[in-house]
């Protein structure tokens, strides 16, 4: 079975900091990473797709990067409403395995 | 507007059964695999099952394989997950969400995805 692990598991940023977060797969999964991210009581919601592509409507300040088994999802400029779960996604295989989570906090 | 919306949960007593809902609008639902995923309190996101657009085929994750059922019903635009046998570790909100980008599973996006709804397993 693929394993899916994130670091770090929650961090604590400033308002206009560049956060990174990891994703890293236990084999290859090509490019199908997607990333979401959750508020609070809320469902997830896309932020980028296979790695490195911005879903409609998420703002520029989000990116991802990767291929293999290593991805990055950065937030350039972190906003006060980007506290939230940040959780990563394989969709390779058919097990679709998701990450544990990277919680983010504003300082 | 594209909608997803999830109903059916509830308390149910461990070792009896539930039936979950999502009923789609504003999108053609037959073009579209559809998963569930749910999310244990406290806990993060776990993958549940899929199925193809056109429900030819279904995966589930193995903790809930041969317990539960996922299908669908396209003259309702309606996603359906069959619970069986339900344990207290099967407590979650359970989130259906639509599928785009993949084929026949590989790629899959879930960029749409219901309010969720909660299950407790519990005597």
């Amino acid at each position: 079975d693929i394993q899916m692990t994130q670091s770090p598991s929650s961090l604590s940023a400033s308002v206009g900091d560049r956060v990174t977060i990891t994703c890293r797969a236990s084999q290859s999964i090509n490019n199908y990473l997607n990333w979401y991210q959750q508020k609070p009581g809320k469902a997830p919601r896309l932020l980028i797709y296979t790695a490195s592509n911005l879903q409609s409507g998420v703002p520029s300040r989000f990116s991802g990067s990767g291929s293999g088994t290593d991805f990055t999802l950065i937030i350039s400029s972190l906003q006060p409403e980007d506290f939230a779960t940040y959780y990563c996604q394989e969709s390779n295989n058919l097990s679709f395995t998701f990450g544990p989570g990277t919680e983010v906090e504003i300082k | 507007q594209e909608q997803l919306v999830d109903s059916g949960g509830g308390v149910v007593q461990p070792g009896r059964s539930l039936r979950l809902s999502c009923a789609a609008s504003g999108f053609t639902f037959r073009n579209h695999g559809m998963h569930w995923v749910r999310q244990a309190p406290g806990k993060g996101l776990e993958w549940v099952a899929v199925i193809w657009n056109d429900g030819s085929d279904k995966y589930y994750a193995d903790s809930v394989k041969g317990r539960f059922t996922i299908s669908r019903d396209d003259s309702k635009s309606t996603l359906f997950l069959q619970m069986n046998s339900l344990r207290a570790e099967d407590t979650a909100v359970y989130y259906c969400a639509r599928a785009v980008r993949g084929k026949n599973g590989k790629g899959d996006v879930l960029d749409i995805w219901g309010q969720g709804t909660m299950v407790t397993v519990s005597s």
